[in-house]
């Protein structure tokens, strides 16, 4: 079945670690996004990739970092320059045809 | 800048009756607009979309959205509601002119349903 696979799907870290989360798609899509959700917050624009090797800041891009080496990964890297990474993080890629996002089934990240 | 906003945090209603859940945007040319939901802890899913043509939209799961251009709403609409639709409901907006991805999200409401 084709979709998007984020793992873990709970990650601890303790504070000063940097963490990787992982998001795999076999949709054939060139587009992928990161999300992070805060309750009472939606959904807010971390970093975005258009196409294979290249990515742009969202909105909330400090204390984050993202590769795109592969156009059916899309790895976002939790820093321990994010002052607050407690949140529930989506990946998300984009069928153009359709003008439709594909989420996954999120990373639930707890600093301990 | 482009901004969406879902008035309502939470709402209530008991199980056959109807729904209405407001969203209003704020984006100068003609949007794209988006409703999604999502269960807990679990990724969101597309209900319905508008960017162009009728106004009225239909989705999956019975519901459908009328876009106001003249009160920049996107509502969200079922005539009757079932247990099952108690989740989180996001409006979302295209941020770019084109059909990128890039999505501005509302704050959310989250639907309780009364049995």
């Amino acid at each position: 079945d084709g979709g998007i696979t984020q793992s873990p799907k709970y990650l601890f870290r303790k504070e000063g670690q940097n963490v990787t989360l992982s998001c795999e798609q076999n949709l054939n899509h060139d587009a992928m996004y990161w999300y992070r959700q805060d309750p009472g917050q939606g959904l807010r624009l971390i970093y975005y990739s258009q196409i294979v090797n290249d990515f742009q800041k969202g909105d909330i891009a400090e204390g984050y970092s993202v590769s795109r080496e592969k156009k059916e990964s899309f790895p976002l890297t939790v820093t321990s320059a994010q002052k607050n990474p407690t949140a529930f993080y989506l990946c998300a890629s984009w069928a153009q045809m359709n003008t439709e996002a594909f989420f996954g089934q999120g990373t639930r990240l707890t600093v301990v | 800048a482009q901004s969406v906003t879902q008035p309502d945090i939470h709402i209530t209603v008991s199980e056959g009756a109807s729904l209405e859940l407001r969203c209003n945007y704020s984006y100068g040319a003609t949007p794209y607009l988006f409703w999604y939901v999502q269960s807990p802890g679990q990724g969101l899913q597309l209900l319905l979309k508008y960017f162009s043509g009728d106004t009225l939209v239909q989705g999956i799961k019975g519901f459908e959205a009328e876009f106001k251009r003249s009160q920049s709403s996107f509502n969200l609409r079922k005539p009757s509601v079932h247990w099952s639709d108690a989740a989180e409901y996001f409006c979302a907006v295209g941020a770019d002119s084109g059909n990128t991805g890039k999505l501005i999200f509302g704050q959310g409401t989250t639907l309780q349903v009364k049995p």
